[in-house]
């Protein structure tokens, strides 16, 4: 099956930018995901991306995908205390009969 | 126009019990996934659903757990004869799952303890 990996941690001081990075193995699929957990609550989405673009903006996010490698990134800009959260990427197969979600990346914004 | 329901929130069970967790999609959506999330984890595709029909249960457990999301009321997730290692957070989520629009939006969850 498809295998998605991302870092488990990441630490900014508020204002910095905050780069989280998802590696995945199934080519096929059309759609990327970004999804953000906060502690006790269900996954919020983010944002998306097709797999034809190499970049997406959409205010403080950009994701960025480099398909050849199958590497995506999501940055999010100007960072905040209400960011600090658990970011998943998320990768469909080709039907969108199942979804593959990476581990989660903590990320901790210091004041 | 309400989010993607479950309930009950929070659900302990004894080993032995039957569990039974509730999903109701968004207005409009008919597909439901069921997620299971341990503590410290991501989430594990378990059942992919429509209307009547189990598309792809590849992620269930063979045995104790059963998925159905009948015509009308909400996707139901059972699990027979809980033990401790199904304590974890059981998540679903819907989608209109139209060519254009396969996002998925998700329920706050249910955390089920067995005990």
């Amino acid at each position: 099956g498809e295998d998605v990996e991302q870092s488990l941690f990441l630490s900014v001081r508020e204002g910095d930018s905050s780069v989280i990075n998802c590696t995945y193995t199934d080519s096929s699929s059309t759609y990327l995901y970004w999804y953000k957990q906060e502690p006790g609550a269900g996954l919020q989405l983010l944002t998306y991306i097709f797999s034809n673009m190499d970049m997406k903006q959409d205010q403080r996010l950009t994701v960025l995908l480099n398909k050849k490698d199958k590497h995506l990134s999501l940055r999010i800009a100007d960072t905040q205390t209400g960011d600090s959260a658990i970011y998943f990427c998320a990768v469909p197969i080709y039907n969108f009969n199942k979804f593959y979600f990476g581990s989660g990346t903590k990320l901790n914004v210091k004041p | 126009n309400a989010g993607v329901m479950q309930n009950p929130r929070h659900l302990v069970r004894r080993r032995g019990q039957e569990a039974r967790l509730r999903c109701s999609p968004m207005k409009g959506h008919s597909h439901v996934y069921w997620y299971r999330q341990l503590p410290e984890e991501g989430l594990k595709f378990m059942v992919y659903l429509q209307k009547e029909n189990i598309i792809d249960e590849s992620g269930m457990p063979k045995e104790r757990f059963s998925a159905e999301f009948p015509k009308e009321g909400p996707s139901i997730l059972r699990i027979q004869q809980v033990v401790r290692g199904d304590s974890a957070a059981y998540f679903c989520a819907s989608s209109p799952g139209t060519a254009s629009s396969y996002e998925q939006y998700f329920g706050p969850g249910t955390r089920l303890t067995v005990t």
